[in-house]
């Protein structure tokens, strides 16, 4: 099966600053990522959509400044919490489809937790 | 957002028991899928259904879909410790390229 790779799975980070996580599929091109935010006992909130080459398109209610996402290649997708505050915390995935696919399985990587003090 | 709602939230079940759940969606869509997430980790892809097909088997799952309802059911037949987990649908809405997820079922199967 494809993979895809997510990195960090932890960090702690202080209040204001930057934190990227990335998300990297690893055996195929994904033309398409997604990234979620996650609460506990909760389901996958989608944050936005990530294109390769082009800007990300954002869900309601994600502020585009906050969460910038950056799909600089076929392969790669990173998401930056900026000028992160404790109420950012949260467990962040990223997924991926295979390129020239539109609909269809999701290859998700691990997952990210973010904890800022 | 979420497309719909997964019921139950929670279920608690022996090892050797069937598992049900159940998932309903609101919009017309061109598959419906099942994913695994334990704990702490990513989801894994259980199984896809697509909108003109009413039943798939892969293993131990069996999942049903009804179009008319606006409905899927996932049955995971003799259970085992190890599936303890939280299981999602997730929905490809027609038209659409993203994958929206319910609200999810938490499994606890006892051993």
């Amino acid at each position: 099966g494809a993979v895809v790779s997510q990195h960090p799975s932890r960090v702690i980070c202080k209040s204001g600053t930057s934190v990227k996580i990335e998300c990297r599929s690893l055996d195929f091109q994904a033309t398409t990522m997604f990234w979620y935010r996650q609460f506990p006992k909760q389901s996958l909130m989608l944050m936005a959509t990530s294109n390769e080459g082009s800007k990300a398109t954002y869900e309601q209610g994600v502020e585009k400044d906050k969460f910038l996402i950056n799909h600089a290649s076929l392969t790669l997708s990173t998401l930056t919490v900026t000028s992160a505050h404790p109420e950012d915390s949260s467990f962040y995935i990223c997924s991926a489809r295979r390129q020239g696919t539109n609909t269809g399985e999701l290859f998700f990587g691990e997952g990210s937790r973010l904890t800022v003090l | 957002s979420q497309q719909g709602e997964e019921d139950p939230q929670a279920l608690s079940i022996q090892e050797g028991e069937n598992a049900t759940m159940n998932c309903s969606y609101k919009t017309s869509i061109n598959n419906l899928q099942w994913y695994r997430q334990n704990s702490g980790r990513g989801l894994v892809h259980l199984i896809l259904i697509r909108s003109n097909e009413r039943e798939k088997h892969s293993g131990r799952l069996r999942v049903t879909l009804d179009t008319s309802k606006k409905s899927s059911s996932l049955l995971i037949t003799a259970s085992r410790a190890a599936d303890t987990a939280s299981y999602f649908c997730a929905t490809d809405a027609t038209g659409g390229f993203k994958t929206i997820f319910g609200a999810g079922t938490r499994l606890f199967v006892k051993a």
